[in-house]
């Protein structure tokens, strides 16, 4: 019962590399989404996905790429990885976002730029 | 888009309340609670919807007032393991479904 799993968990980027996190979850959920979390700033939604397919801005878009060829994977690119981007990177999915709803958490990512 | 929470920081000892508030500027569908420990991710504690019902957690407690938009968190005699940051959240948005998250309270109860 694997839920969310995020690969890699840990990573350092020099700044200007390229990389992609992905997000794969076993439950069917509809919706995926991803966050970046960073001291004080709580999580800011980054895209978002409401379906295989299909992909949206979040709050804080910009520097990242988003793909959701598979209902199950919601992978995040980074084209040119920059030192604000350090940070630590949450996958979530809910079935539908309905009021009953609760969201799945991946374990995290937590990203260094240097 | 982001609620905001009050306060940012709460010290308690054992046994002692706390409440913690969320305010968001955007219409409360439904709002929901989680609590994360320091280097692992938001586990959900509860969720609130509108009329009042309640889905989740049996030791704390929480309120939801749709027409402020806000809710507020009712920790009652805390226990060490209630330590974490806690985020309300949710939210939808005329341009599709978003779940956003509030800015997150750290919450320390200490012996």
């Amino acid at each position: 019962n694997a839920g969310v799993t995020q690969t890699p968990k840990f990573r350092v980027l020099k700044t200007g590399q390229s990389m992609t996190l992905l997000c794969a979850q076993d439950m069917n959920h509809e919706y995926m989404y991803w966050y970046r979390q960073d001291p004080g700033m709580g999580l800011r939604l980054i895209h978002y996905s409401v379906g295989e397919g299909t992909t949206a801005k979040g709050e804080v878009p910009d520097g990242y790429n988003v793909s959701r060829l598979k209902k199950q994977n919601f992978l995040l690119g980074l084209e040119s990885a920059a030192p604000s981007q350090t940070s630590v990177y949450f996958c979530a999915s809910t079935p539908t976002v309905d009021q009953n709803t609760e969201a799945f958490f991946g374990q995290g990512t937590r990203l260094t730029v240097v | 888009q982001q609620p905001v929470q009050s306060p940012q920081a709460v010290i308690l000892r054992e046994g002692e309340d706390a409440v913690i508030n969320c305010s968001s500027s955007k219409a409360l569908y439904s709002v929901h609670w989680y609590r994360q420990k320091h280097g692992e991710a938001p586990v959900f504690l509860m969720i609130l919807l509108k009329g009042g019902e309640q889905k989740g957690h049996d030791k704390i407690s929480a309120s939801f007032n749709e027409k402020k938009q806000q809710s507020s968190l009712y920790l009652t005699a805390s226990q060490l393991s209630y330590s974490g940051t806690y985020f309300c959240g949710t939210e939808k948005t005329n341009t599709g479904n978003q779940f956003y998250f509030g800015t997150g309270t750290s919450l320390t109860v200490i012996p």
